[in-house]
């Protein structure tokens, strides 16, 4: 079956600019997350969507920040006025559970370019 | 807070030598821990886990034992071969199963 997707997966943008990226999560996976990875550093975690439950945004670095999950299906996640910073690859995987130690599927990734 | 602390440094060996990539934690209580494996031009895969203390997960010859002792979630594989290649983190999951990752190890297996 399909994996996980992600859209664009290369995106290079003017500071300033708003950009949004998008995951399809594997059908039936009722938990989806988001993490970016910065140039040599480890992946943090940004955002968790369980079912309907309010999610969890306690990873989001600012308020520029913000995700969006319809049901339990695509999601989007929206950067404004991009900084050069915000440059990375930005994964989405999701689960079948939010149950601790359920394994995460990953996506290939948008790596985003900030100029 | 709970993080993943992974020795520095890209490992480059030769094949069928031994390989160990390093990873220590600091949690509350007794998180499962895992390794997850990125090859070149692929996405993040889960590589194996343990879930409790004393617990040994392997898959594809590698090998890593959750020892709360020392705190640690070593990596190991007694051979590697030139397909190994690709990027080792090692991570544990907090509330919400939402993982924390260390920095990651690049592996280069020369023939």
């Amino acid at each position: 079956g399909a994996g996980v997707s992600q859209s664009p997966s290369n995106k290079v943008t003017e500071k300033g600019k708003d950009v949004e990226l998008r995951c399809d999560p594997i059908s039936g996976h009722t938990a989806l997350y988001w993490y970016r990875q910065r140039l040599g550093q480890g992946l943090e975690f940004l955002i968790y969507f369980q079912g309907n439950s309010a999610p969890d945004k306690s990873g989001l670095p600012s308020d520029r920040f913000s995700a969006e999950r319809t049901g339990e299906s695509v999601s989007t996640l929206t950067i404004q006025r991009t900084q050069q910073e915000d440059s990375a690859v930005y994964l989405c995987a999701s689960s079948l559970s939010g149950a601790s130690g359920t394994e995460q599927f990953f996506g290939p990734g948008t790596r985003l370019t900030v100029l | 807070g709970n993080s993943v602390t992974q020795m520095e440094g890209p490992v480059t060996l030769s094949e069928e030598a031994f390989l160990t990539i390093n990873c220590t934690y600091t949690a509350t209580g007794y998180p499962s821990l895992f390794w997850y494996v990125q090859y070149p031009g692929e996405g993040l895969q889960l590589l194996l886990k343990a879930t409790k203390a004393d617990d040994k997960g392997s898959n594809k010859g590698f090998e890593a034992t959750y020892r709360k002792e020392t705190t640690s979630f070593h990596l190991e594989k007694g051979s590697v071969q030139v397909s190994d290649s690709a990027v080792y983190f090692c991570a544990l999951v907090m509330g919400n199963n939402r993982l924390a990752f260390g920095k990651g190890n690049q592996v280069v297996v020369i023939p």
